[in-house]
């Protein structure tokens, strides 16, 4: 069966310091990935989706960053975090051109 | 656009209570229509989907029925319990480059009590 594992589950970070996220999926193969963020008070936002290694779309200028090295890791990445990116960071994965997304657990980030 | 509007809560009830969760979408086109669910501290997880109109998914004896001539796809539960206490969230599945990515609503937090 296919699992997705999202790390770490809560993160304090100072304002200015970089942010590094991983989720990676386990056994599946080529599955598309998507980076969700749900901000205090607002709903899910799609942040960015990848339809295989090295292939990254973005939904939304920020300053995040995303990352797949391989193909069952995706990584969010920040040089520097504002007090903005504080909120709940959703990993997501679905087969290939197939509706159902299946959620990671989270990464809760508070930025100070 | 698209876009996914859903009742602002929260919704307190009773255990035993009738839930409606009502949610309305804009899109081009026949969508197919999700309730997620998120349970405190948790991700979110498919509670159900319906892929055209008049369609009825059901799940934990949730149910939600696609109505595209009101363009709704309100979630109902007869009885809900106190392990029903979650946030829930109704999206709608669209199309871009990787063939699918969802909208979702901003969520409705619903607190059951015994």
């Amino acid at each position: 069966s296919q699992t997705i594992h999202q790390w770490p589950a809560t993160l304090v970070q100072p304002v200015g310091s970089p942010l590094s996220l991983e989720c990676t999926v386990e056994g599946t193969s080529n599955p598309n990935l998507y980076w969700y963020r749900q901000a205090a008070g607002r709903g899910l936002q799609l942040l960015f989706y990848s339809v295989g290694i090295g292939q990254i779309s973005s939904e939304v200028p920020q300053n995040l960053s995303a990352s797949r090295p391989q193909d069952r890791q995706f990584i969010l990445s920040s040089k520097k975090l504002l007090l903005s990116d504080s909120g709940f960071y959703l990993c997501a994965w679905s087969v290939r051109y197939q509706e159902t997304q299946y959620f990671g657990p989270g990464t809760r980030l508070l930025v100070l | 656009g698209n876009s996914v509007t859903q009742m602002e809560g929260p919704v307190t009830l009773s255990e035993e209570a009738f839930l409606t969760i009502n949610c309305t979408y804009t899109a081009t086109g026949y969508p197919s229509l999700f309730w997620y669910v998120q349970y405190p501290g948790e991700g979110l997880q498919l509670l159900l989907k319906a892929t055209k109109a008049d369609d009825k998914g059901s799940n934990k004896g949730f149910e939600a029925t696609y109505r595209k001539e009101t363009t709704s796809f309100h979630l109902e539960k007869g009885s809900v319990q106190v392990s029903d206490s979650a946030v829930y969230f109704c999206a709608l599945r669209t199309i871009n480059q990787a063939g699918t990515a969802l909208i979702f609503g901003k969520g409705t937090t619903l607190s059951v009590s015994s």
